[in-house]
């Protein structure tokens, strides 16, 4: 069955960077987009972006260009999305959700708890 | 960039009740690239319905999707208790975007 594991929850002080896992099991990795959308506390959802993990090639929404990189392992089966010059905003649950095209995303991560905090 | 807006904000009904929520799009959507997710607290979201109108693996048949263009809805047609939840639309084209969600509580 198709699962994504994401990585443990993170503290960081403002300025930080931050870089969260997301490995995936029970499909072909390479097969298929990888979604990041993140989650303020009390707030809604948030697209952040997507990798393609075939090639690496990405696509971030433009609040967060400059400011997030996605990559891709393929040995591991594993994306990451690192982002930088933490700010208090920035505290959120971060999900990976693979893309399933015209099925939308069917599969996420269980979430990332990032605090960002001096 | 495609801004949802969806409609009410909160929906306060009882169990066995029919749940009727919008999502508004300010541009067409693309081939009906339209989802809808519900989210407990604490949990991740879970994909109900993608395609505007198609059901996502597992999900019972009292969830259905329909609209096309700008106008979407999502109808639940008796509540159970385990579907007080938020619910969020999402246009998933080239730069997706989601809806700021609605709350259906039990009243």
């Amino acid at each position: 069955q198709v699962q994504l594991v994401q990585s443990g929850a993170e503290v960081k002080k403002p300025g930080a960077s931050v870089k969260v896992s997301c490995k995936a099991s029970g499909y072909t990795f390479t097969s298929y987009y990888m979604h990041w959308v993140r989650q303020a506390p009390g707030q809604g959802l948030e697209w952040m972006g997507i990798i393609n993990p075939s090639g690496g090639s990405t696509s971030y929404a433009q609040k967060f260009q400059g400011r997030v990189t996605m990559t891709r392992d393929t040995s591991t089966s594993t994306v990451y999305m690192e982002l930088s010059s933490l700010r208090s905003e920035d505290t959120a649950v971060y999900y990976c959700a693979r893309d399933d095209g015209v099925a939308a995303a069917g599969h996420w991560g269980q979430g990332t708890l990032v605090t960002v905090s001096s | 960039e495609i801004v949802l807006t969806q409609s009410p904000g909160t929906l306060s009904l009882s169990p066995g009740e029919r749940a009727t929520l919008s999502c508004r799009a300010s541009q067409s959507v693309s081939s009906s690239y339209l989802a809808w997710y519900q989210q407990k607290p604490g949990q991740a979201p879970r994909l109900l319905i993608y395609g505007a109108s198609s059901r996502a693996t597992g999900i019972p048949d009292r969830f259905s999707g329909s609209g096309s263009g700008t106008d979407f809805t999502l109808t639940i047609s008796r509540l159970e208790p385990e579907d007080f939840a938020v619910y969020y639309c999402q246009q998933y084209g080239s730069s997706p975007t989601f809806g700021q969600g609605t709350k259906v509580e039990i009243k």
